[in-house]
C-alpha cells in the first residue's frame, strides 16, 4: 500500500528565505508525482508535475526534484513571498488514483 | 478556458439525508475523479470515473456512489449521511494517463 509523508508539517520563515518541503513515499513504482498548493478553505492548485522518467521541473521560483530509487521528492521555493503561505500537498500517482501526504502549512512573515 | 466546476460551494444536510455533489471537468478532460478532504488531512480517493463507468473505487462504503454522463460531467451521491462524512469534497479531472490532474474548488459538507 503506497504511503506518502511530509515534512515538516508546519513551517514559519521570514520574508526571502530559500526554503525544501519534502516528500517521502513508500513505494517507488509510480507513475509521476504532483505538488499542489492549498489556501484555506479552497481546492488545489498544480504546482509541478513531475513524471517517472524525469528527474526535476521547474517554474519560476519553484523547483521540484524526484528521486524514485530512495522515494523521495523535495518542493525548493526561492525567495519566499507572504504570498506563498498555504499548505502544500504532494501527491504520487498509484494507478487511476493519487495517494496525498497530509501537507506542509507554511507560513511566511513580513 | 473554465476549468474544473463544482456545484455548490457550500451546503448543510442533517444526519440521515441523501446529497448530491455536481462537477464539471475541465475543456478537453474526459476522465473525473472524487476525493474527500477531512480538516487537516490530505484528500483520500473516493472513485474516478472513464468513460461512464466506475473505473476504480477506494476504501469507501457503498452509501457512497456516483455517475458520469456522456459530456464526461459527474455527480457523487451520497446517502444515509454521518457526521462523519462532513468534509469537503473535491473533484479532479484529466486527460488519459500522461498529464496530471486538475482540481476544482470543492464543495464543502456540513452534516449535523
Amino acid at each position: 500500500k503506497q504511503e506518502v509523508t511530509q515534512i515538516p508539517a508546519a513551517l514559519s520563515v521570514p520574508e526571502g528565505e530559500n526554503l525544501v518541503l519534502n516528500c517521502s513515499f513508500t513505494d517507488s513504482a509510480i507513475y509521476n508525482l504532483q505538488w499542489f498548493r492549498q489556501d484555506p478553505g479552497k481546492g488545489l492548485t498544480s504546482l509541478l508535475l513531475i513524471q517517472s522518467s524525469q528527474r526535476e521541473q521547474t517554474s519560476g521560483r519553484l523547483n521540484a526534484s524526484l528521486d524514485k530509487s530512495s522515494g523521495r521528492s523535495t518542493l525548493y521555493i526561492a525567495a519566499s513571498q507572504p504570498g506563498d503561505s498555504a499548505t502544500y500537498l504532494c501527491a504520487v500517482r498509484d494507478g487511476n488514483k493519487l495517494v496525498f501526504g497530509a501537507g506542509t502549512i507554511l507560513r511566511v512573515k513580513s | 478556458d473554465a476549468g474544473v466546476t463544482q456545484s455548490p460551494t457550500h451546503l448543510i444536510k442533517t444526519r440521515g439525508q441523501q446529497v448530491t455533489l455536481r462537477c464539471s471537468p475541465k475543456s478537453g478532460h474526459d476522465t473525473v475523479s472524487w476525493y474527500q478532504q477531512a480538516l487537516g488531512q490530505g484528500p483520500q480517493f473516493i472513485f474516478q470515473y472513464y468513460e461512464e463507468e466506475e473505473r476504480q473505487r477506494g476504501n469507501f462504503p457503498d452509501r457512497f456512489s456516483g455517475h458520469q454522463f456522456p459530456n464526461y460531467s459527474s455527480e457523487l451521491n451520497v446517502n444515509a449521511l454521518l457526521l462523519g462524512d462532513s468534509a469537503l469534497y473535491l473533484c479532479a479531472s484529466s486527460y488519459r494517463d500522461s498529464y496530471g490532474y486538475t482540481f476544482g474548488s470543492g464543495t464543502r459538507l456540513t452534516v449535523v
